[in-house]
């Protein structure tokens, strides 16, 4: 079974520019999640798709993130305009039902987001 | 609200020695579930153990045990002789609010574990 697929891997960019990430999930994982770890933090939940309808996104600071899933399937996250404080580790991951009925969640390899 | 707490920042063992990583957390739920994960230097996230809160049997897997106390809002991770594939950072983290079957984890600050040969 593939992995969930996140690109780009890095990515350097100057502040109030914008950036966008993509995840791929698990095939037939309807419940995708978008985490910001900052460096020497836990992940922290950005936002939270069931399909392509969100079900939790009170963590996104929705002046500058914005994210969607369309058709359910692949997602893409974006900053604009980006801040310092934005630099973080940014991951996916996917689960079949909200994690109920799986064994935990598969996590992407991560987009490490530099702001400079 | 829900927490976790990993007091350990960081911990260092020679090869061999075994290793406990500490993890306490506060929920209301009254079903949770508790997990843990490993982050090598890659970066991913590798899935561990997952636990709910009415099994509080111990597991053993291989080299890896866990200990689960509901009294005590603990759920300790234990590496028994210890390997330098087994520096990283750990995480420990809770789910809850199943009832409605949309979840998120919410996770500790990690416990990074360097093993020295």
């Amino acid at each position: 079974e593939a992995g969930v697929a996140q690109s780009p891997r890095y990515k350097i960019i100057e502040k109030r520019q914008s950036v966008a990430f993509w995840c791929n999930p698990i095939s037939g994982h309807a419940t995708l999640y978008w985490y910001q770890q900052i460096l020497g933090q836990g992940p922290k939940l950005l936002i939270q798709f069931q399909n392509n309808g969100v079900v939790d996104d009170s963590q996104l600071p929705k002046d500058r993130f914005s994210a969607e899933r369309l058709k359910g399937v692949d997602s893409t996250l974006k900053i604009q305009p980006a801040k310092l404080e934005d630099s973080a580790v940014y991951l996916c991951a996917s689960s079949l039902v909200g994690g109920l009925l799986n064994y935990g969640y598969t996590f992407g390899s991560g987009t490490r987001l530099t702001v400079v | 609200a829900q927490k976790v707490t990993q007091a350990q920042t960081e911990i260092s063992v020679v090869e061999k020695e075994d290793v406990t990583l500490d993890c306490v957390y506060e929920t209301r739920d009254t079903t949770y579930y508790l997990f843990w994960y490993k982050q090598p230097p890659s970066g991913e996230l590798v899935f561990l153990i997952r636990r709910n809160s009415f099994d509080e049997q111990n597991e053993i897997s291989g080299r890896y045990s866990w200990n689960f106390q509901k009294s005590t809002s603990s759920f300790n991770f234990t590496i028994t002789a210890s390997q330098v594939v087994d520096s990283a950072v750990y995480f420990c983290a809770l789910s809850g609010e199943v009832d409605t079957g949309f979840q998120k984890l919410v996770f500790g600050t990690g416990t990074r574990l360097l093993v020295s040969p």
